[in-house]
C-alpha cells in the first residue's frame, strides 16, 4: 500500500540554523513526491516536487529537498531558518497506479525560535 | 491567476443537520479534489473528479456524503446527516491534469464544527 511517514510531530530550530523535516515513503513504481506548507487557517501551499532527474530539488522560499531512492526518503531542508517558516509541513506521494491519488503524511510542525 | 475559492469559511451545525460546501477551482483545471482534514492529521482524499466525472470516491462515506461537479467547473460537497466525527476542515484542490506531474492547488478550506 502507498504511504508516507513523517516521523517527527514537531521540529524546533533556532533562527539562522539549518532545518530538516523528515519524510519517508512507500509507493509502487516511480515516486512522485511533494512538499506542502500550511499556515494557520490557510489551505496547503505547494513548496516543491520531485518527479525525475536531480536528487536535490529546489523550491519556494529557499526550501530544497533531497530524494534518496535507497532510503526511500524525501527530506525537506533549508540552510538558514526564518521565524516566518514556522508552520505545518506535509509530505505527499502521488500514486500513478491508482488514479494519481495523493497520499499525505500526518504533518510536522516546525517551530523556529528567534 | 485567481486561486481555488471555497465557501463558507466556517460553519457550525448540530448533529443530524445537513450542510453544503462550495468550491470553484482554478480556471482550466480539469481535476478537482475534496479532502477531509481532521485536526492533527494530514488531508484524506474523499473524492476526485476529472471534468464532471468521478475518478475515485472510495473513501467517501456514501451513506451521508455526496458531491457533484455538474458542469465540470465548480463543485459542491454535502453532508446529510452530519455526525460529531465529521468535525474537520474540508479542503478543495484542483490540478491541471492528473496524468502528468502537476501539483495540486488548495483552497483555504471550510472549517466545520458539529455540536
Amino acid at each position: 500500500a502507498q504511504s508516507v511517514a513523517q516521523p517527527e510531530d514537531q521540529v524546533n530550530v533556532a533562527e539562522g540554523n539549518p532545518l530538516t523535516v523528515k519524510c519517508t515513503y512507500s509507493v509502487s513504481g516511480n515516486p512522485y513526491l511533494f512538499w506542502y506548507v500550511q499556515y494557520p487557517n490557510r489551505g496547503l501551499q505547494f513548496l516543491l516536487k520531485y518527479i525525475t532527474g536531480d536528487n536535490l530539488v529546489k523550491g519556494s522560499y529557499g526550501f530544497e529537498a533531497e530524494f534518496n531512492k535507497s532510503q526511500t526518503s524525501f527530506h525537506l531542508k533549508k540552510p538558514s531558518a526564518l521565524v516566518s517558516d514556522s508552520a505545518l509541513y506535509f509530505c505527499a506521494v502521488r500514486d500513478q497506479r491508482n488514479f494519481n491519488k495523493f497520499y499525505f503524511g500526518s504533518g510536522t510542525k516546525l517551530n523556529v525560535k528567534p | 491567476e485567481a486561486g481555488v475559492a471555497q465557501s463558507p469559511r466556517y460553519k457550525i451545525i448540530e448533529k443530524r443537520q445537513s450542510v453544503a460546501f462550495w468550491c470553484n477551482p482554478i480556471s482550466g483545471h480539469a481535476t478537482l479534489y475534496w479532502y477531509q482534514q481532521i485536526l492533527g492529521q494530514g488531508p484524506k482524499l474523499l473524492i476526485q473528479f476529472q471534468n464532471n466525472g468521478v475518478v475515485d470516491d472510495s473513501q467517501l462515506p456514501k451513506d451521508r456524503f455526496s458531491a457533484e461537479r455538474l458542469k465540470g467547473v465548480d463543485s459542491t460537497l454535502k453532508i446529510q446527516p452530519a455526525k460529531l466525527e465529521d468535525s474537520a476542515v474540508y479542503l478543495c484542490a484542483s490540478s491541471l491534469d492528473p496524468t502528468e506531474s502537476y501539483e495540486q492547488y488548495f483552497g483555504p478550506g471550510t472549517r466545520l464544527t458539529v455540536t
